[in-house]
């Protein structure tokens, strides 16, 4: 299973735009990239999912460069109920969805 | 749509003792998760089925840790005897099998959790 390598924490601002970059130097070609968000006292929430190029939802944005080395998630105009734990998943969705969890990123709104 | 449910949400309980989570997730989902997530920490994979068999378990701590899936729908989990290091949240998640439908990005929809303190 591909490693992955996330900031421990960010802090921003409410209306800001925010990107955590993930990096997963060893990530295979079958790879999958997924985003989860996990607020306390919650099971984590499937945030979007890419495999190359770019990926865009209602709520994020999900920047992959060509060789697939890292990938960035971007959130458009945070807001305070942004607060949450994100992670970031890397793995070949056809082997049963088996997915590893790291740390994550504590992501921090103020107002 | 009804999601994935977890009982019980908290449970507090001496060391050595037992105790049984259980877990009915959304119709239709193949494949079942348990993870364990202590405090700080991102959730580990404990236990995965499919269907009613067994696809990984190797982080399981098969001493003390067991889980079922009878019928390949609900699943329980076991902690016998419990440790202090059981403290956690234990999650429960489902997902259809990557292919199943269209669309399916294999998104897994995790329960609530079930709170375990061991004293």
């Amino acid at each position: 299973l591909a490693k992955t390598t996330q900031p421990i924490s960010m802090d921003s601002y409410e209306g800001q735009e925010v990107n955590i970059t993930c990096s997963h130097n060893n990530i295979a070609t079958n790879d999958y990239i997924t985003w989860y968000q996990q607020f306390p006292s919650q099971g984590p929430r499937f945030i979007i999912q890419g495999y190359k190029t770019k990926v865009t939802n209602e709520v994020a944005s999900l920047f992959i460069p060509a060789d697939r080395k890292s990938s960035t998630l971007s959130l458009p105009r945070v807001s305070l109920s942004d607060t949450a734990v994100y992670y970031c998943l890397v793995g070949d969705m056809r082997g049963g969805n088996k997915l590893t969890f790291g740390t994550g990123t504590q992501l921090k709104v103020e107002l | 749509e009804a999601g994935v449910a977890q009982s019980p949400r908290y449970k507090i309980i001496e060391k050595r003792q037992s105790v049984a989570f259980w877990c009915n997730p959304i119709s239709g989902h193949a494949t079942l998760y348990w993870y364990q997530q202590i405090l700080g920490q991102g959730p580990k994979l404990l236990i995965q089925f499919q269907n009613n068999g067994v696809v990984d378990d190797s982080q399981l701590p098969k001493d003390r840790f067991s889980a079922e899936r009878l019928k390949g729908v609900d699943s329980t989990l076991k902690i016998q005897p419990a440790k202090l290091e059981d403290s956690a949240v234990y999650l429960c998640a489902s997902s259809f099998t990557w292919g199943q439908g269209l669309m399916n990005t294999g998104e897994l929809f995790f329960g609530e959790g079930s709170r375990l303190t061991v004293l």
